[in-house]
């Protein structure tokens, strides 16, 4: 049974950098991507980024460049960089493992994509 | 404003079956697989339905998937109070090249 467990810096400055990191444990590391997926106090689920063992990333074109991905594959940790946060980016934080794979549907190929694992979550505050 | 649009509430009685749904359009819903999460008070998300409608290990077969279109819908039957959750529809989006959500539903069990 993977778990996943994350921490960081809770409280930031506006224009500073969040620095997350997530550990897999108990499960494979390879075959899945990891995310990081940020959920604003109104309840909305943003995805921000996903990277995978080989270390290639895809982005959410809103926050690409701000975001940096990457991957520790000695130790089964991810992290999470946001730079020049405002505001805005006060949200709960998850890193979760997603499934991504091709499904044929009535005789059409389809992506499925879903995130089966998540970290518990961080409350990251910007304010001044 | 979420991509996948959800109703903000929904409710019903202990052993009722409600029907949450899910709307996109072709670029996400239509075109590619819908999951379905289910979040209790304070804590993450919990896969509740992949891929249409299939159920991890360990979700109850009260819970269903399905979708027609660029529509999804979610049902539980035989509600129950534990039911009492936020229920977030989500899929991949061929323009974001992403993942996205709906807003999600709250659901009272009266």
């Amino acid at each position: 049974q993977v778990q996943l467990q994350q921490w960081g810096a809770g409280l930031l400055k506006p224009s500073e950098t969040l620095s997350l990191t997530c550990a897999v444990y108990g499960g494979s590391f390879s075959g899945y991507h990891w995310s990081w997926i940020r959920q604003t106090p109104g309840k909305g689920l943003e995805w921000i980024g996903k990277i995978n063992l080989g270390g290639s990333t895809n982005y959410n074109p809103s926050l690409k460049s701000r975001v940096t991905i990457s991957v520790d594959t000695s130790k089964n940790k991810f992290s999470l960089k946001l730079s020049s946060v405002t505001a805005a980016d006060t949200a709960v934080y998850y890193c979760a493992r997603a499934e991504d794979i091709v499904v044929v549907e009535d005789a059409t190929q389809q992506r499925g994509n879903w995130f089966d694992s998540w970290g518990q979550g961080t409350l990251v505050t910007v304010s001044s | 404003q979420s991509v996948l649009t959800q109703p903000p509430s929904a409710s019903g009685t202990p052993g009722q079956r409600v029907t949450l749904s899910c709307s996109g359009d072709t670029s996400n819903v239509g075109g590619n697989t819908v999951n379905w999460y289910q979040q209790l008070p304070g804590t993450a998300p919990k896969l509740l339905i992949y891929a249409n409608n299939q159920r991890p290990s360990g979700v109850p077969d009260r819970f269903s998937g399905s979708k027609s279109g660029t529509s999804a819908s979610l049902a539980i039957s035989g509600l129950q109070s534990e039911d009492e959750a936020d229920y977030f529809c989500s899929t991949w989006d061929d323009r974001l090249n992403g993942p996205v959500f709906g807003g999600g539903t709250t659901l009272a069990v009266l």
